[in-house]
């Protein structure tokens, strides 16, 4: 089975400094890697995704995230932490179940911006 | 209209009553889900639905019975849950389910609490 692991439950950093936000993942596959972003209240929101096109991938609100092999580790990262991104950030990798996907998603990040 | 409705927001219900959750999409999306969020842990997938037939149902005890009525409608009855079954319950589209690579569609979730 696959699976992805998320370094650090919270991460703080100040407004305007780099966010950092690691995951590795375990497969004996190519994998598909997504990150979502849960506000509070709120449902899932696809930030962005893997699939083998390329390594370095772009996001939405600013985020990209490189896809390393070697370390195999898909973590993401925004040059410059809006007060806006405060929320839970999932990565998740899919697995292929009886013709269906599943998503299964690391224990998440809570991720804390500082004024 | 890329919006995935849930409803109701809340929901209080006693250990012998029967509701339902409600989900719908005007995307023309194929596939739909039902997830389960505990309080501070990741989604964890229930069942997907692909061409309005269940695909996968991962073990989830008979209390919640699936339903998908038509290709925009998902439904979740609920009966005799226990206090344990307290949570968000997330319903989530996508285009497809075979691919692997789809974007899922959240809605904002229903808040369950079993008294």
């Amino acid at each position: 089975a696959q699976s992805v692991t998320q370094l650090g439950s919270h991460v703080s950093v100040s407004e305007g400094a780099l966010v950092l936000l690691r995951c590795n993942y375990s497969s004996s596959v190519p994998p598909y890697l997504f990150w979502y972003v849960q506000y509070p209240n709120q449902g899932l929101q696809l930030l962005l995704k893997y699939t083998s096109a390329a390594t370095l991938v772009k996001g939405i609100n600013g985020f990209e995230a490189e896809f390393k092999k070697s370390e195999t580790s898909f973590h993401l990262t925004k040059p410059s932490a809006h007060m806006s991104d405060a929320a839970e950030y999932f990565c998740a990798v899919s697995e292929a179940i009886q013709g269906a996907q599943k998503l299964v998603f690391g224990q998440g990040t809570r991720l804390t911006i500082n004024p | 209209d890329t919006e995935v409705t849930q409803t109701p927001k809340h929901l209080v219900m006693g250990m012998t009553n029967k509701k339902s959750l409600k989900c719908e999409q005007h995307m023309g999306h194929r596939a739909m889900y039902w997830y389960k969020q505990k309080a501070k842990k990741p989604p964890e997938l229930m069942f997907v639905y692909s061409y309005e037939k269940l695909s996968i149902n991962e073990s989830v005890p008979s209390r919640f019975s699936p339903e998908c009525p038509n290709s925009s409608l998902l439904n979740l009855h609920l009966h005799a849950l226990q206090p344990e079954d307290s949570a968000l319950y997330l319903c989530a589209s996508s285009q497809d389910t075979g691919t692997q690579r789809e974007k899922l569609f959240f809605g904002s979730g229903t808040q369950l609490s079993v008294l």
